[in-house]
């Protein structure tokens, strides 16, 4: 069955560090990868998402990912976090065969001190 | 903007009660979904509707049934709670032109059961 891990908890930053969250999906076929971000007291929101083509993909709040396909990843990064970017973030992965459906990790949950 | 409703925010119910969780979509999605969200655990798949009286299972299914007698609307039923299904149950929509559409999730219900 496929599956997506996300290899880090809880990481714990101070402003303007740098941030790298890891992501990792068990399937072979084409996939879909989306980044959500939940923050505190609020609903899930779609942070970035790959469909195709570059590998690098830009989403909101200066978040990007890249798809690397060799290795099965698609890695969150920021190159300087905000206390605001305090929030749990979801990886998810979407497979041509299951109709649809998102698999997501487990979850990381970012803290970002002032 | 795509709006998913969902019927509580916080929902505090006994074991063996018949517990009903209501979602409602404006966005005309054929594709409706019920996750749960546990800490360590991520989102997990518990049912879906493709459709208007369409049901397919998830991976935890067990313990829940669902309604969708409307494209608007799709209830998550819990025909006896218990307290292992204490959690955060989020309702999420898409359409199904595409399979690189993103699903939208509703503010999530936090359901106790005592």
């Amino acid at each position: 069955a496929q599956s997506v891990s996300q290899h880090n908890h809880h990481v714990i930053l101070s402003e303007a560090a740098s941030l790298e969250l890891g992501c990792n999906y068990s399937y072979g076929g084409t996939v879909n990868l989306f980044w959500y971000v939940q923050y505190p007291g609020q609903h899930l929101q779609l942070l970035l998402k790959y469909f195709s083509g570059d590998p690098l993909v830009k989403g909101i709040k200066g978040f990007e990912a890249e798809f690397i396909k060799s290795k099965f990843s698609f890695n969150l990064r920021k190159p300087s976090v905000q206390w605001s970017d305090t929030a749990e973030y979801f990886c998810a992965v979407m497979t041509y065969n299951q109709g649809g459906k998102l698999i997501f990790g487990q979850g990381t949950e970012l803290s970002v001190k002032p | 903007d795509v709006k998913v409703t969902q019927s509580s925010r916080y929902l505090v119910k006994r074991t063996g009660e018949k517990v009903f969780l209501e979602c409602v979509q404006d966005m005309d999605h054929e594709n409706m979904f019920w996750y749960r969200q546990d800490p360590g655990l991520g989102l997990r798949l518990i049912y879906f509707s493709y459709d208007v009286k369409m049901k397919e299972k998830g991976d935890i299914p067990e313990g829940y049934s669902v309604s969708r007698e409307k494209k608007e609307r799709f209830s998550l039923i819990l025909e006896s709670a218990s307290t292992n299904q204490t959690s955060m149950y989020l309702c999420a929509s898409n359409t199904q032109r595409s399979y690189t559409d993103t699903q939208y999730f509703g503010p999530g219900t936090r359901l106790t059961v005592l």
